[in-house]
């Protein structure tokens, strides 16, 4: 089966530095995406990680560790604006496995 | 440059019609999902294909559920005798991708389905 867990909500200060951790058992593992979805609207790509480490893009970073099932998305200098609900999927063959989302709140 | 495409956006259905959503992918990309987004949820998929084939259909919840992509484009999913339990954001992806490893899935912005 597939199990993919991620905190339901987070509060965060504008200009903070928040960390979403996302932890997966999956029967397969082909990659980790994390998609943001404002309300209403189509879920957008945000990052990709399938070795360990860590992918930085711009304000976005993403970490993983296979071994540990684990995956976590760090947003830098908060906005406003990022106050949506983050998607932690694992691609364990063509779908996406998704998380039930963490609803960010970004508070001024 | 447009994205993938979903029709109606909104959908109010009494409980027993038939309903048929629309998801127009973006040119040229061989890979197509659905899946359902439930209040408070994260997408659950449904079913894929890949160019006019329906590779998998084991997410579909019930036999009410039907899903087709004649020309290899677009798609549409219909829902026969709907119930309550329908009641969810239906979102459409496509990929350029077949499979592997990094198949970023761009997403429509979903069909709002509510069943009374």
């Amino acid at each position: 089966g597939q199990n993919i867990d991620q905190p339901t909500e987070m509060t965060a200060t504008e200009g903070a530095i928040v960390q979403i951790n996302c932890t997966y058992q999956t029967s397969g593992f082909n990659g980790l995406f994390w998609y943001q979805q404002h309300a209403g609207e189509a879920p957008t790509f945000l990052s990709y990680n399938v070795l360990d480490g860590l992918e930085e893009k711009g304000r976005f970073s993403s970490f993983l560790s296979r071994s540990k099932g684990y995956s976590y998305l760090l947003l830098k200098e908060l906005q406003m604006k990022d106050s949506a609900s983050y998607l932690c999927a694992v691609n364990s063959g063509y779908a996406l496995n998704f998380g039930k989302g963490t609803s960010l709140l970004v508070t001024p | 440059g447009a994205g993938v495409s979903q029709s109606p956006r909104y959908k109010v259905a009494k409980r027993g019609q038939d309903v048929a959503l629309r998801c127009d992918p973006i040119s040229g990309h061989v890979s197509l999902f659905w899946y359902q987004q439930a209040l408070g949820q994260g997408p659950e998929f449904l079913t894929y294909f890949q160019n006019e084939a329906q590779l998998d259909k084991s997410g579909l919840p019930s036999d009410r559920f039907f899903a087709e992509r004649p020309e290899g484009s677009v798609s549409t999913l219909k829902i026969q005798r709907t119930q309550q339990e329908d009641s969810a954001v239906y979102l459409c992806a496509s990929s350029p991708q077949t499979g592997g490893s990094y198949n970023e899935q761009f997403f429509g912005p979903g069909t709002r389905l509510t069943v009374l």
